[in-house]
This record gives structure tokens, sequence and C-alpha cells, in this order.
């Protein structure tokens, strides 16, 4: 059964420190790795990553996949309170393109 | 405009009872999913329609059963309700079958008492 694992399971940090969250995974013909932010509501759109070691970055996040040692991170720098979110690690596999989601990292970014 | 709705918002039922929700998307998408998210925030697939035709049903009891009457409506009904279906279920469209971005509706937060 395809596996993702996220770490750590949840986070506090203060307004201004650099995160990293992780995403592994153990699955059957992977196909991309998809990263997501929920706040109250719908899961939004944050990268997709297909390809080793090209970094994907928007403002303050990016984002970087390493397909030989199966895992992708997640980097915030100088971390705001809207930052404050579950982020989602997805991984797209199989002919049928089953997106498999993670269990999560609950960051709390505190004043 | 909402690009992928979903109604309604929230549902409070009884043991037993039967419900659907209804979902639509306006993105002219192909492909549409139910997830369903539990209280730990675990979202995880239940169906996938690609322009009305079924290509991803995991093992999800029969008592839900998704309907898809054009490409840009995905309905899920579910019978017999039981406590264990009280989540929230989240639509989700994407543009293509393959990997890509899914758009995903505000949820739907189910209560079954």
């Amino acid at each position: 059964e395809d596996k993702v694992v996220q770490s750590p399971l949840s986070l506090v940090v203060h307004e201004g420190d650099t995160v990293t969250l992780n995403c592994s995974y153990e699955v059957t013909n992977f196909r991309s790795l998809l990263w997501y932010k929920q706040e109250k509501k719908a899961p939004t759109f944050l990268f997709m990553l297909t390809s080793s070691g090209i970094e994907k970055k928007s403002g303050r996040l990016s984002s970087i996949l390493d397909k030989k040692e199966l895992f992708s991170i997640l980097n915030i720098t100088a971390t705001q309170t809207g930052d404050s979110a579950v982020y989602l690690c997805a991984v797209y596999t199989g002919t049928a393109s089953k997106l498999t989601f993670g269990t999560g990292t609950r960051l709390q970014v505190t004043l | 405009d909402t690009a992928v709705s979903q109604t309604p918002k929230y549902l409070v039922t009884q043991m037993g009872n039967d419900k659907s929700i209804k979902c639509e998307q306006n993105l002219g998408h192909d492909t549409m999913y139910w997830y369903k998210q539990d209280s730990k925030k675990f979202l995880k697939i239940m169906f996938s329609y690609n322009n009305k035709e079924l290509i991803i049903n995991e093992t999800v009891p029969n008592r839900f059963s998704p309907k898809s009457p054009d490409k840009a409506h995905l309905n899920l009904h579910i019978n017999s309700l039981e406590l264990g279906d009280s989540a929230v279920y989240f639509c989700a469209s994407s543009q293509v079958r393959g990997p890509g971005e899914l758009f995903f509706g505000e949820g739907s937060r189910l209560t079954v008492l």
C-alpha cells in the first residue's frame, strides 16, 4: 500500500523563524509530489515537484524533491502568523493518477 | 465565482439516515474526486471520475455511492449513515487525469449523531 509520511506532526515557532517540513514516501509508480496549505477550509495548492533536485520557489516558500532518497522538504523562511496552517504533502501514483496524502504537519507561528 | 462548490456545507443527521452531498465545478475540468478528511486532518481518496467514468474506487463501504450526471457534477450519496461517517467530505477537480493541481471545494462537514 502506498505510504506518505510527514514530520513533524506539529510545530510551534516564533515569527521570523525558518522552518523545514519533511515528507517521505513509499509508493508504487511515483509520478509527482504536491504540497498544499490548509487553513480553515479547502487545501490550497503550493507546489508540484516532478524532477529531483530542482527547487521550486514562491516568495518565502521553497520546496525540493529527492527521488533517490524518496523525500521532499518544504522550507518557509521569515515565518509570519499567516503561515499558521496544516501543510499537506501528497504523491501522485499510477496510471489512474491517484493522489495519496500524508498525515499533515500542523504549523503554528506565534508572535 | 466559486470554482468548486459543494452543498450543503454542514449536515447534522441521525444514524441510519440517508444523505447526499452535491458538487459542481465551473472550471471545465475533466476529472473530479471525493476525499474524506477525518478529525486528524488525514485526507483519503474515495472516488474519482474522469468524464463521467469511474476511474478510482477505493475501499469504501458500498453504502457510499457516487454519481456523475455530467463532467461538471459529482454527487455523493450515503445510505444508512453510521457514527464513523462523521468527517469533512471534500470534492475536488483537476484539468487532466494525470498529475496536476487539484482544486478543492470548501468541504461539507457531516456529523452523524
